[in-house]
This record gives C-alpha cells, structure tokens and sequence, in this order.
C-alpha cells in the first residue's frame, strides 16, 4: 500500500524559513516524480512543484520560483520542500503526492497533508 | 498560464440524482486532464485521469469525457459518500493548474 507522510508544517513568522518532508513508503521511491501541492484555507489546489526521479529536472510554479526548492533522497524515500523568504499567501495545508503517466501525467497517490502557517 | 474554469462552482443535489461537472480549458490540452474527488479536512483522491480513464477502485457510476477543451465528469447516480468537492487539472503544460472547484451538496 502506498503511503506518504508529510512533516515539519509549523507556524512562521513572515521572511522565515521552512522545510518540509515527505517519506513515501509501498512503493519503488526512485522510479517516481513527485510533487508537492498545496490547499489555502477554504481555497481550493495549486500545484507547487515537481521533480524527475533522478533530480535531473525540476518545475515550480511561478509564485515559488527562487523562494522554494524541491528535492528528494531517494536512500531515504523521502521528498523535501525547502521553502525560504515566506509570505502570508504562503500560508496553506502542503500536500506530497506520487506522480504517474498513462497518456498524461496525473497526481496518483497523496499524503495527509502538513499544514503552513506564516504569520507575525 | 492555461485557466481552467468549472462550472457550477457548488450545486445541490439529492441521491439518485445524474450529475454533470464541467472543465473548460482556455486553450488546448489534448486528454491531459484529471479530476479529483476532495472530502472535508481530507487530501484530494484521484477519480479519472486522461479525460476519461476510471482510476481502479472508483465506482463506475464516474465517468469523465472531452469535446475539444470541454470536459465533463458525470456521476450516473449519486450516492451519500459522493457529496464532496471536485477538481479538474490540466498537466498538458507547466504550471499545472485547477479549477476552482464545484461543491456537490445535500438538497
């Protein structure tokens, strides 16, 4: 059964820094994009980030571009967000989730969530 | 950006029911769209990827469709534990995106 646990939410004060983590489990970790995805309350999904199985290649969306870093050990099963200079509209619960592909790419499996809160 | 637009945003609706949620692209896509099933306080489930292919374990009463970059998910007959939120997106092209959501609530 997959399963992917994300960590490290917290409440922030704004300009600080956050990393987040996911550790995935039932599956073959390094064979997968990942990607995190994230919710503002009582707001519905934006897609953040992506990474290919080896790190070779990366994409955010634009609001994240030079803020946020997404990474991954694949020794460790485990995916990372390291999120810098945040803001308030930062604020959100951060979902981690296995990406597939048949015909299109698809968010497959996701984790529970780790809720971000950036606030003075 | 691609912008995705649902509609209706939130509808009501009674057991039994057939519902249509509709997903326009504002260019095109080609099949690379999905839809999601979110229920409250939980993390979004996956129903039908590529426009129209039912994820294992979703009942076949979903079923999804695509007319150029028009896309529809229906629900032949609504059951108590399909009242939730659902979500296209658009993996044709980075950024992703998704609309803003259609509520399907209890009349």
């Amino acid at each position: 059964e997959v399963q992917l646990v994300e960590s490290g939410g917290a409440l922030v004060q704004p300009g600080g820094s956050l990393r987040l983590s996911c550790a995935a489990s039932g599956f073959t970790f390094s064979s997968y994009w990942m990607g995190w995805v994230r919710q503002a309350p009582g707001k519905g999904l934006e897609w953040v980030a992506n990474i290919k199985e080896d790190e070779s290649d990366k994409k955010y969306v634009g609001s994240v571009k030079g803020r946020f870093t997404i990474s991954r050990d694949n020794a460790k099963s485990s995916l990372y967000l390291q999120m810098n200079s945040l803001r308030a509209d930062d604020t959100a619960v951060y979902y981690c989730a296995k990406l597939a592909y048949s015909g299109s790419w698809f968010f497959q499996h996701w984790g529970q969530g780790t809720l971000v809160a950036v606030s003075s | 950006d691609i912008q995705m637009t649902q509609s209706p945003s939130s509808l009501s609706a009674s057991v039994g029911d057939r519902l249509t949620i509709t997903c326009r692209a504002s260019q095109t896509i080609s099949n690379s769209l999905t839809w999601y099933q979110q229920k409250p306080g939980k993390a979004p489930m996956l129903l039908i990827y590529t426009a129209y292919i039912l994820q294992s374990g979703v009942p076949s009463r979903f079923s999804g469709s695509a007319s150029g970059t028009d896309f529809t998910l229906t629900i032949s007959s609504l059951q108590p534990e399909d009242f939730a939120t659902y979500y296209c997106q658009q993996s044709y092209s980075t950024p992703w995106t998704f609309g803003q959501g259609t509520k399907v609530e209890i009349k």
